[in-house]
């Protein structure tokens, strides 16, 4: 069963401060792997995508990084602003006909003053 | 401005009420969907539209009923929904199901709650 799996489910830390999010992934085959930022009462924001081939890639302050053997992602916020606060939401596509997506329960975070 | 917009953005109703969610897309996509997000689980695809042909139903109770007049607005009729069906109901657009790499736009969402 094709699954994706987020950690931490929550986050706080201080403004200014650097945190990465954990994505593990079940999805075979794969495709791509998205990270979505949801602000409070908003839809999700698509942030980066890493295809099979990609390791790292960069969005401003954030870089996601992925490791197709491990079926790992994670992403990493630097010098953290209290914009960043939201759920990330991680959501890998699978390489078949149907191409639908799985997504992961998300990370809350939390960014205090 | 993401490109979807979904009306109303709150729904409070009961479960004998018959209401419709609206979704409109200003992206000259193809493919549109229906999701339901509750606490603390993930997005639940409920179904997604393919060039207004429906291609996907995932299991979802005939007491949501969703209608695609064509490619740029999307419906979900709701008639005699339960306490659970209470969740944030999502509305995206993609060009099309069939290219990968591509993301799917959001809508912000109708909060409904069923009393």
């Amino acid at each position: 069963k094709n699954q994706v799996e987020q950690s931490p489910q929550s986050l706080i830390i201080l403004e200014g401060k650097n945190c990465t999010l954990q994505c593990n992934y079940t999805v075979s085959p794969f495709s791509n792997l998205r990270w979505y930022k949801q602000d409070t009462g908003r839809g999700p924001v698509s942030l980066t995508i890493m295809t099979f081939s990609e390791n790292t890639k960069s969005n401003g302050r954030y870089t996601a990084t992925l490791d197709a053997d491990t079926k790992q992602s994670s992403l990493h916020i630097t010098a953290s602003q209290l914009s960043d606060s939201a759920s990330y939401i991680c959501v890998v596509s699978g390489n078949n006909a149907g191409n639908m997506l799985t997504f992961g329960g998300g990370t809350r975070l939390m960014v205090k003053p | 401005e993401t490109g979807v917009t979904q009306t109303p953005r709150h729904l409070v109703m009961g479960m004998t009420n018959k209401k419709s969610l609206k979704c409109e897309q200003h992206l000259g996509h193809n493919a549109m969907y229906w999701y339901k997000q509750s606490a603390k689980k993930p997005l639940e695809l409920m179904f997604v539209y393919n060039f207004k042909e429906q291609t996907e139903n995932n299991s979802v109770p005939s007491r949501f009923s969703p209608e695609c007049p064509n490619s740029s607005h999307l419906f979900l009729h709701l008639h005699t929904l339960q306490p659970e069906d209470s969740a944030l109901y999502l509305c995206a657009s993609s060009q099309e199901t069939g290219i990968r790499n591509q993301p799917q736009h959001f809508g912000d969402g109708t909060r409904l709650s069923i009393l």
